[in-house]
């Protein structure tokens, strides 16, 4: 498997404008989760689904921020309109959870940049 | 009681040297402990784990020490080596029905 899959990995944009970050999760896995990293915030948890069904969207730092997942092998994390301070990397995880386990597989993060 | 503190922030070692980094929790129904590492431009990834039957666990030079009495784990890596220069998360979570709450982070320089 080639793991989780985010696209785009960079993106500049200028403030105001809308962003839509992708996510494609490990076929199987029935958990998704949106992370946004900062080095003042470390890993924030923005919001997870199970089942394609957002769960706890609690972390979601304004209604700018929205989240979907059309299905089980795609998710978009969507910022409308962007702010400067929500310049991060934004990761996305999937897991399964199975007989206790729990590992999150991450993927290697969209880093955004809003001037 | 969701939170999962942990320190050092950063941590400086040398060569050879044992790194550890601690963590403890308030929430008594965690029964799973990870550790994730994260490279720079990467995102983490599950180094080491642990559950609270056990009090110890290894894996080539990472060990975790738990303690449950103290609610509090740590991650020793031993003969630490400029390639364990990373962010070291620890987390939590109570079987699968929440996810993981993430400490801080601690990020690891080892020099020669």
């Amino acid at each position: 498997d080639a793991g989780v899959i985010q696209s785009p990995r960079h993106e500049v944009t200028e403030m105001g404008q809308e962003v839509t970050l992708r996510c494609k999760p490990i076929s199987g896995h029935d958990y998704l989760f949106w992370y946004r990293q900062t080095m003042m915030r470390g890993l924030e948890l923005l919001i997870y689904f199970n089942n394609n069904v957002p769960i706890d969207d609690s972390g979601m730092p304004e209604d700018r921020f929205s989240a979907k997942m059309p299905n089980a092998s795609f998710s978009t994390l969507k910022i409308q309109p962007s702010e400067p301070r929500d310049s991060a990397v934004y990761f996305c995880a999937s897991s399964f959870f199975h007989a206790g386990d729990y590992e999150q597989y991450f993927g290697p993060g969209t880093r955004l940049t809003v001037t | 009681q969701q939170q999962v503190k942990q320190s050092p922030q950063s941590l400086i070692v040398q060569k050879g040297g044992i790194s550890i980094i601690n963590c403890a929790y308030e929430n008594t129904a965690f029964d799973y402990f990870p550790w994730y590492q994260q490279f720079p431009g990467k995102g983490p990834a599950l180094l080491i784990a642990i559950r609270p039957d056990v009090s110890e666990k290894k894996e080539g030079r990472f060990t975790i020490s738990f303690n449950k009495s103290a609610k509090q784990f740590s991650l020793h890596i031993m003969d630490s080596q400029p390639g364990d220069s990373a962010t070291y998360f620890c987390a939590a979570d109570s079987s699968g029905n929440t996810p993981l709450v993430f400490g801080k982070g601690t990020r690891l320089s080892v020099i020669a």
